[in-house]
């Protein structure tokens, strides 16, 4: 089966970098993926890695190690907006396996 | 482009009655559709993968003939919860892809509130 741990809860000042991390056991690795999800809307794809490195998307960047099952989220400049649920998950066939989230809450 | 609707948005029905929830993937095709089911503050758990022209196929732990599955046509796939009770209250949602060409995005619906009562 797969399991994904990443902390349940976060919190940042407007402008900070804010790091969120994503460890995972999978059987049968196809790639790491990030969504963003507001409170009662619907997940937003935000990134996804299926190799090792760094992934840059403007503010946001995502990392990746599959030799030691890890991911991140980098979120800079962060914005009051960001204040959000941030889910890494893993592929099992073409649907996800969603980690339980982590929650970021931005202040001014 | 990429636009999954969900409907109802918000539904409250009495225990013991059943509720259909519809997906469409509004500009693309999507012969795989996924629901999924959200308690508050919690993650997404993966209920069933919609097949379209055939059978549905759920995860561990999901009653298939309570949460009733049909993809239909390649952009419609409907949920039924069926003789519903007020531990089948939670946020549902749907998603389809990834696009042809693409291997890893989902376009996820904007959910849908059941409330059983």
């Amino acid at each position: 089966g797969q399991s994904l741990e990443q902390p349940s809860e976060v919190t940042a000042v407007e402008g900070a970098i804010v790091q969120i991390n994503c460890t995972y056991q999978t059987s049968g690795f196809y790639g790491l993926s990030w969504y963003q999800q507001h409170d009662g809307g619907a997940p937003t794809f935000l990134s996804y890695n299926a190799l090792d490195g760094l992934e840059e998307t403007g503010r946001f960047s995502s990392f990746l190690s599959r030799s030691d099952s890890y991911g991140y989220l980098l979120l800079q400049e962060l914005q009051m907006k960001d204040s959000a649920s941030y889910f890494c998950a893993v592929s099992k066939g073409t649907a996800l396996i969603f980690g339980k989230g982590t929650t970021l809450s931005v202040s001014s | 482009g990429a636009v999954v609707s969900q409907h109802p948005s918000r539904v409250i029905c009495k225990s013991g009655t059943s509720v259909k929830i519809e997906c469409r993937s509004l500009d693309f095709q999507a012969t795989t559709m996924f629901w999924y089911r959200q308690f508050p503050k919690q993650s997404l758990m993966l209920m069933a993968t919609s097949n379209e022209g055939s059978k549905a196929t759920y995860e561990q732990g999901v009653e298939k003939d309570k949460f009733l599955i049909n993809h239909a046509s390649l952009t419609l796939s409907t949920l039924t919860v069926t003789s519903a009770h007020p531990e089948d209250s939670s946020f549902y949602i749907c998603s389809a892809g990834p696009l042809k060409g693409q291997t890893y995005e989902q376009y996820f619906g904007p959910g849908t509130r059941l409330t059983v009562t």
